[in-house]
This record gives structure tokens, C-alpha cells and sequence, in this order.
């Protein structure tokens, strides 16, 4: 089993509405989580990290479960900018290896 | 933006070549990663260097890769005789101590190298 599942999707959504999509991870060791944004060909660039309280940040709210192992992308008020695939990443306790998620593709269309 | 410079963007070897891949880490970061990402996978964990040492190899290959942080210079990762599984995107990533102590790491812009 991977280290952490992302539906691939793609989600396609008009400008202006609300996608939201999970990420599972399967160590329960694991410690800090992230969300990342990357573009097609580009690096990965940090999006926000996700706390266990829960946090936003502009349009953007993450949420993380750790009873259930999984946390949560919300995008509101879509952009056609925000076309992009977003990667979950994990990383354990006491580890500087951060385990990335294969990412769900967005796909913001006018 | 000084930020993780890697060269060359993209680089095409024939099988049986070598590629050197290049990381000049940001200023002031003593620490660096290496990833890489295979098509339509998440990228994965290679390898993390100090200047002059490798503190993990845990995620490179156990023939052909190699990697180095020299004292002077950028960080190399050499893939020998490469095959057509070698294809994908190599990130490098620095971050000014390891990042235990919670500090965020730098990707640079990746080098994708094609093996024909």
C-alpha cells in the first residue's frame, strides 16, 4: 500500500465553484502534512501546511483527521488560475523525508 | 530570486550515457534533497547531502546513482549507463538545516532527463 493515496481525479470545475478533495496517508507516525501546489513541468511549491486544528488560508481551507488518517483540500470560489495538480505530503516523526502523493488534477474552465 | 538553481532543465541521453545533474542549493543552505518523479507518480525520495556528506542514500538505486556535495561547487547526482526507466524529473531541494527543526524546503525547477 502506498504511504499516501490521492485521487488522481481530474476534477473539472467552472470558475467560481467549490472542489474539494481527500488525501489518505497509511503511517500513523506521521507527523507534519502539506499541501503542495505543482504545475505542468514545474516544481512542487507549498501551498500551506495543514494543522491539526484545521486552517485557511484566503480561498483555500485544509482540514486533517488523524483518527481516520486522511486530510482534506477545499477550494472555494474557483479561479482559472488554480488549474494545477495539488499534492498531498507527509512527513513521519522524527524523519526529514517528505512522502508525496501521486496529486489530484484540477481543472478550473471558464 | 537566488532561489535552488538545477541544470540542465532538460537533458537527452542515449541509453547506456551518462547524466550529471546539477543543484546550487539557496544561499545560506548547507542541506540538500533529491528527488525524483516518474510519470504519473509523486515524486520520491533519493537522497540527502551536507556539504561533503551523504547523511542518506536510503532512496537511490543500488547500482548506477551516485550523489555528492562537494565542499565547493553544486551537488551532483550522476546516473551511469542510464536506461529508459531513468526518464523522469529530478528535483533538487535545500533548506538551511535539516528539517527536523521544521524548516521548510526549496525545490529548485527540475531536471528532466529522457533516455531515447
Amino acid at each position: 500500500r502506498k504511504e499516501v493515496e490521492q485521487d488522481p481525479g481530474p476534477f473539472n470545475v467552472p470558475e467560481g465553484a467549490t472542489v474539494a478533495f481527500n488525501c489518505t496517508y497509511s503511517n500513523s507516525a506521521s507527523q507534519s502534512f502539506f499541501w503542495y501546489r505543482q504545475d505542468c513541468r514545474k516544481e512542487p511549491k507549498l501551498l500551506m501546511s495543514v494543522y491539526s486544528s484545521g486552517n485557511e488560508d484566503g480561498r483555500f481551507t485544509a482540514q486533517l483527521n488523524r483518527a481516520s488518517q486522511y486530510i482534506s483540500l477545499l477550494i472555494r470560489d474557483s479561479k482559472l488560475s488554480d488549474s494545477a495538480t495539488y499534492l498531498c505530503v507527509v512527513r513521519r516523526t522524527n524523519d526529514y523525508k517528505l512522502s508525496f502523493g501521486a496529486g489530484t488534477t484540477v481543472t478550473v474552465r471558464a | 530570486n537566488a532561489g535552488v538553481m538545477q541544470n540542465p532543465r532538460h537533458l537527452v541521453r542515449r541509453r547506456g550515457q551518462e547524466a550529471r545533474l546539477r543543484c546550487s542549493p539557496m544561499k545560506g543552505h548547507s542541506h540538500v534533497y533529491w528527488y525524483r518523479q516518474l510519470p504519473e507518480e509523486g515524486l520520491k525520495f533519493m537522497v540527502y547531502l551536507q556539504k561533503e556528506n551523504i547523511i542518506d542514500e536510503s532512496g537511490m538505486p543500488k547500482e548506477r546513482f551516485s550523489a555528492e556535495f562537494p565542499k565547493e561547487g553544486p551537488s551532483i547526482l550522476r546516473i551511469q549507463q542510464v536506461v529508459r526507466g531513468d526518464s523522469a524529473a529530478y528535483f533538487c531541494a535545500s533548506s538551511p538545516s535539516g528539517t527536523l527543526s521544521g524548516n521548510t524546503i526549496y525545490f529548485g525547477e527540475g531536471s528532466w532527463l529522457t533516455v531515447v
